[in-house]
């Protein structure tokens, strides 16, 4: 069953802690994204990665951080300096060479 | 930022009907892409126009790039239930990324 994972579905933080979101894909796609989605927004890009070992910030990049140590995964830790965390959580991967980008089924964090 | 925006912000409409979207952008792009999210899901990749063209169909989903007015809109025939969702566009500039639009909630009535 091939395509891109998320886990967990839904998530909870408590004031101060950091928490980390899964995403693997065995799709063997070269780029990953992280976005962020707000109620009735559009997605924002947080971090991308379109090689093993690198990753880039996007547009909202405060308060959180990637690494991308293997090619099929791609974790973001919310830190406790995100003083809004609570929204959508969108993981998406892409072939070097296509266009389009493939996404995960999300997982949505709220603050406790 | 948000490159695109999206219009109108929902649209209601009885099964069977047409629905239009539109979607403004304000740079130059390589590419714009269509994408539908059902409530609480990731989104799935409807369609993609390039640059250097005007339209593009695909099964009951056309749609037209005018890249003089830095615009697009999707247009959905003969549209379901099933078509209830929200439609968003993206705007690829380069470096592999994708803008997207604020997108048009849809609600197809039976």
């Amino acid at each position: 069953d091939g395509g891109i994972t998320q886990s967990p579905k839904y998530l909870f933080r408590k004031e101060g802690q950091n928490v980390t979101l899964s995403c693997e894909q065995n799709l063997n796609h070269d780029a990953m994204y992280w976005y962020r989605q707000d109620p009735g927004q559009g997605l924002r890009l947080i971090y991308y990665s379109q090689i093993v070992n690198d990753f880039q910030k996007g547009d909202i990049a405060e308060g959180y951080s990637v690494s991308r140590e293997k090619k099929e995964s791609f974790p973001l830790t919310v830190t406790s300096a995100q003083k809004n965390p609570t929204a959508f959580y969108l993981c998406a991967s892409r072939k070097a060479e296509e266009n389009i980008q493939y996404f995960g089924a999300g997982t949505r964090l709220s603050v406790l | 930022s948000q490159q695109g925006e999206e219009d109108p912000q929902a649209l209601s409409i009885q099964e069977g009907e047409n629905a239009t979207m539109n979607c403004s952008y304000k740079t130059s792009i390589n590419n714009l892409q269509w994408y539908r999210q059902n409530s609480g899901r990731g989104l799935v990749h409807l369609i993609l126009i390039r640059s250097n063209e005007r339209e593009k169909h695909s099964g009951r989903l056309r749609v037209t790039l005018d890249t003089s007015k830095k615009s697009s809109s999707l247009l959905i025939t003969a549209s379901r239930a099933a078509d209830t969702a929200s439609y968003f566009c993206a705007t690829e500039t380069g470096a592999q990324k994708l803008v997207f639009g604020q997108g048009t909630r849809l609600t197809i009535n039976p």
